[in-house]
C-alpha cells in the first residue's frame, strides 16, 4: 500500500488566500483524522472523521477552518481566509477497528502563510 | 481538563539505555502509545498498552501503570538513528477514534 498521501507537501501563500489540502487515507480504513504541528502547541487533533462522517471536530480553531470527506479515499482541510498564524505542518492520519491501536500518518503539509 | 507531560529533552550516548516518561490525566483512559517522529518527518507508531504491564518489541519496550496514570518508552542499545522526538498518546475513546498527543520528547544520542 502506498500509504496516506498528502498533497501538497509545501504550500506558501499570502495572508487572505484561501487554502485547501488534500489527503487520501489508506485503502481500507475507515477512521481520518487532520492534525496540526508547531512548535508552540505540539500536535492537536483537529478533526477526525469515521466512515466518512465528522465525528468531533472540537479541536477546529475558527469558523475559518473547514473539512469535508465526500468519500472514503478523500477528505480535504480548507483555510479561509489564511492568516500567518495558520503556519504548521498539517497532518493527516488514518486507522481502522484491525489497526486502531495505530495511526498512520501522512507526510504532513508545511504550510506558511505571509 | 487533558493533559499529559513528558520530558522536553533527554541526551544520551550510543549503546546506553534511556526511559522516556508520561504522565496522563485524560477524561477517558483506553490505552497509551509512542510515536516516533524524526525531524521533517511524520510520527510512527512504536508501541501500544491497554493494560498494566511491559510491552516489547525489539530494542524498544513500553510499560503502562493504569492506577499511577503513568507510562514509559525504554530504549535498549541507542544509535545515532533513534535521534527524533518522542510522543506519548492516550486513546479516549472504545474504538478507534480520538487520542490525546503529548507535547513530545526531543532525545539526542551522542557518539
Amino acid at each position: 500500500d502506498a500509504g496516506v498521501i498528502q498533497s501538497p507537501r509545501h504550500e506558501v501563500t499570502e495572508m487572505g488566500q484561501e487554502v485547501t489540502l488534500r489527503c487520501k487515507p489508506i485503502s481500507g480504513h475507515d477512521y481520518l483524522f487532520w492534525y496540526r504541528q508547531t512548535m508552540m502547541r505540539g500536535l492537536e487533533l483537529l478533526i477526525y472523521f469515521n466512515n466518512n462522517v465528522p465525528i468531533d471536530d472540537s479541536g477546529m480553531p475558527e469558523d475559518r477552518f473547514s473539512a469535508k470527506m465526500p468519500n472514503a479515499s478523500f477528505s480535504t482541510l480548507k483555510i479561509q481566509p489564511s492568516e500567518p498564524r495558520d503556519s504548521a505542518v498539517y497532518f493527516c492520519a488514518s486507522t481502522s477497528i484491525d489497526t486502531y491501536n495505530e495511526q498512520f500518518f501522512g507526510p504532513g503539509t508545511r504550510l506558511t502563510v505571509l | 481538563g487533558q493533559s499529559l507531560e513528558q520530558p522536553s529533552e533527554v541526551t544520551a550516548v550510543e549503546g546506553a539505555i534511556v526511559q522516556i516518561n508520561c504522565t496522563y490525566q485524560t477524561s477517558g483512559f483506553y490505552g497509551l502509545s509512542w510515536y516516533q517522529q524524526h525531524d521533517g518527518g511524520a510520527p510512527t507508531f512504536l508501541s501500544y498498552n491497554a493494560l498494566d504491564g511491559l510491552e516489547e518489541t525489539g530494542r524498544f519496550s513500553s510499560f503502562l501503570s493504569r492506577s499511577d496514570s503513568y507510562g514509559y518508552l525504554l530504549l535498549q542499545e541507542l544509535q545515532m538513528k533513534d535521534s527524533a522526538s518522542y510522543f506519548c498518546a492516550v486513546r479516549e475513546d472504545t474504538n478507534a477514534g480520538k487520542s490525546t498527543f503529548g507535547d513530545g520528547t526531543t532525545l539526542t544520542v551522542k557518539p
